[in-house]
């Protein structure tokens, strides 16, 4: 089957770093996605990964490694609004079909 | 500018009644999706439409169909509503890039 697998929950400190994990088994892999969802809103765009490595957006990061079937998205320099759901993302199916992971949710305190 | 918009923003339906969820986007997409989300999980595809006039199963097809309007509307429709289906339903479009852009959501409770 296709899937991906998220930890469900992740707490940390303002202002500190944090590492969201995502394992992916899927068929035709199009590269892997990041999403922010904050309560009662809708997901938005973070990042996106084709090729191993790692993109760099502002405070955020995301990590590939194809051969690992694994990527993670880094969050540094936490911020109190950080604290939302966080969802990796691939397609199939010629990169129209997309599967999102079950989500992280982050808590950031104080 | 609205980007992609959904309506209706709530719905309460009594099981076997039908209805019709809307979106529309002016960002000039050619690809367009329904998805549902449940509490506590990721989102799941119902529908997609690569371009006008093409739609195709998602992951979670069964008790809905779709309609690709023109470039700018895909509809989703619930024939004979059952509880199982109370959701929050986005719609999302893409225009090209893996980045999807998703309406603010359709909150549907089903009684």
């Amino acid at each position: 089957g296709q899937s991906l697998e998220q930890p469900s929950e992740v707490t940390a400190v303002e202002g500190a770093i944090v590492q969201i994990n995502c394992t992916y088994q899927t068929s035709g892999f199009y590269g892997l996605s990041w999403y922010q969802q904050h309560d009662g809103g809708a997901p938005t765009f973070l990042s996106y990964n084709a090729l191993d490595g790692l993109e760099e957006t502002g405070r955020f990061s995301s990590f590939l490694s194809r051969s690992d079937s694994y990527g993670y998205l880094l969050l540094q320099e936490l911020q109190m609004k950080d604290s939302a759901s966080y969802f990796c993302a691939t397609e199939t199916t010629g990169g129209f079909k997309t599967i999102f992971g079950a989500g992280t949710r982050l808590f950031v305190k104080a | 500018n609205a980007g992609v918009t959904q309506t209706p923003k709530f719905q309460v339906l009594k099981t076997g009644q039908s209805m019709t969820l809307q979106c529309a986007q002016d960002m000039n997409h050619n690809s367009m999706y329904w998805y549902r989300q449940d509490p506590g999980m990721g989102l799941r595809l119902i529908y997609y439409s690569a371009s006008e006039g093409t739609t195709d199963k998602g992951e979670v097809p069964n008790g809905y169909n779709v309609s690709r309007l023109n470039k700018r509307e895909f509809s989703l429709r619930l024939e004979s509503a059952a509880p199982s289906q109370t959701s929050v339903y986005f719609c999302a479009t893409n225009g090209g890039t893996r980045e999807q852009y998703f309406g603010p959501g359709t909150r549907l409770t089903v009684t």
